[in-house]
């Protein structure tokens, strides 16, 4: 258990409405990510962390945006949701130790946009 | 850019049966190797890694090896139960700890 917590675990929302979703962790990991998944494509980066109030983007970031002004919590916002932004989102903290980091994910949230 | 293929799904098999899930990638650098799982309604877990090649990782039963030579990382295990039924992701991890997945092979184990 890598004390990675996800809110909402289930959300509907209609189209346009802007939504947030939250990350927290409890053992002061440095790095965050966020990511999506879809059927057929895996997972996918959207954004990530690498410290407090610092982020970038990843594979498939247009549409969303995130903060961190913590490090226990990070917050993906979808401004304006859209129908294709329903997907489960995972947030994953990085575990450096060993011969290599190793990402641990959270729980998920299933996100329904109608 | 990097990448990693998985065999699509799904995979139905009889319990007791031997499993082969396979995995090859694409990378310019030396990635480090994963194989996650994910059961229904949850996270993804790790289930074992290797770092370089030649190096196998092992978890409750299940096993791969890094080979470079035929850039692969297939998941095997010798007698899968019906508890092993759940998705199961090749990933891989490159500079910076960037990480590609694979479209994940769900596994489906009947008694």
């Amino acid at each position: 258990d890598a004390g990675i917590t996800q809110s909402p675990r289930h959300k509907v929302t209609e189209t346009g409405t802007p939504v947030t979703l939250r990350c927290h962790q409890t053992e002061n990991h440095r790095y965050m990510y966020w990511y999506r998944q879809d059927p057929g494509h895996g997972l996918r980066l959207i954004h990530y962390s690498y410290g407090v109030k610092d982020t970038d983007k990843g594979e498939v970031s247009d549409g969303y945006s995130v903060s961190r002004s913590k490090t226990e919590d990070f917050l993906l916002t979808l401004e304006s949701a859209t129908s294709s932004q329903t997907s489960v989102y995972f947030c994953a903290i990085r575990f450096s130790g060993g011969s290599t980091d190793t990402q641990y994910f959270g729980p998920g949230t299933r996100l329904t946009v109608l | 850019g990097d990448s990693v293929t998985q065999m699509e799904g799904p995979v139905t098999l009889s319990e007791e049966a031997f499993l082969t899930i396979n995995c090859t990638y694409t990378a310019t650098g030396y990635p480090s190797l994963f194989w996650y799982v994910q059961y229904p309604g949850e996270g993804l877990q790790l289930l074992l890694k290797a770092t370089k090649a030649d190096d196998k990782g092992s978890n409750k039963g299940f096993e791969a090896t890094y080979r470079k030579e035929t850039t692969s990382f297939h998941l095997e295990k010798g007698s899968v139960q019906v508890s092993d039924s759940a998705v199961y992701f090749c990933a891989l991890s490159v500079e910076n700890n960037d990480m590609r997945f694979g479209a994940g092979t769900r596994l489906t184990v009947k008694p």
